[in-house]
């Protein structure tokens, strides 16, 4: 059975840092990972999916990466601003399409 | 509509009670899943549809829960004689595959109390 685990569990960054979240996972064989945020009350929000085949995924400030071999994927966030303040999620997609959630890491950016 | 629509948005029920829950994929997505997360449990996979088949049920919890989409489109999860461990955000998502592609888009969710 997948387990993904994200850490930290929780976070607090002044503004302007980068700040790096972690990702892992047990079993190898998926066919994508997807980053998602989801705000106090609200669904989620995609950020960024990396295929299987795919090493990285950039949109704007954020920089995810993928290394299938050792299990693990990090989501980079440059310049970190109070509005990135949320909670992260990593998923991944194995057979069967559905996805498997990780724990989340909440964090908050402070003026 | 833009994006997967749910509704209601909160429902608030007494224990014993049946509930239906429903999801408005986005146009054109073949492709539909519910996922249920409550406190203490992060969030989980329930069912997924292929057009209005369910190849996946591995997810529903007990046989209280049931699925049904028609017309490849609106999606309704009902919950018969409702527990308070029924109590939990549930959530709908749609995609459109393409090849490996299979980026999954959320709705809002549907917030269930059973008091």
């Amino acid at each position: 059975k997948q387990e993904v685990t994200q850490i930290p569990a929780a976070l607090s960054v002044p503004e302007g840092e980068n700040l790096v979240l972690n990702c892992s996972f047990t079993d190898s064989a998926i066919y994508n990972l997807q980053w998602f945020r989801q705000d106090p009350g609200k669904g989620l929000t995609s950020l960024l999916l990396i295929q299987s085949s795919q090493r990285e995924q950039t949109s704007g400030r954020l920089n995810a990466s993928l290394d299938k071999s050792s299990g693990r994927s990090t989501l980079y966030i440059a310049a970190s601003q109070p509005g990135d303040s949320a909670t992260y999620l990593c998923a991944l997609t194995g057979g069967g399409n559905k996805l498997t959630f990780g724990t989340g890491t909440q964090l908050k950016v402070e003026l | 509509g833009a994006g997967v629509s749910q509704s209601p948005s909160n429902k608030v029920t007494e224990k014993g009670k049946d509930v239906e829950l429903r999801c408005d994929p986005i146009s054109g997505h073949t492709a539909l899943y519910w996922y249920r997360q409550s406190l203490g449990q992060g969030l989980e996979f329930l069912i997924y549809f292929q057009g209005n088949s369910a190849p996946d049920k591995s997810g529903l919890p007990s046989d209280r829960f049931s699925a049904e989409r028609t017309g490849g489109s609106v999606s309704t999860l009902t919950i018969q004689r409702t527990q308070q461990e029924d109590s939990a955000v549930y959530l709908c998502a749609s995609s459109h595959q393409t090849g490996e592609r299979y980026e999954q888009y959320f709705g809002p969710g549907t917030r269930l109390t059973v008091t």
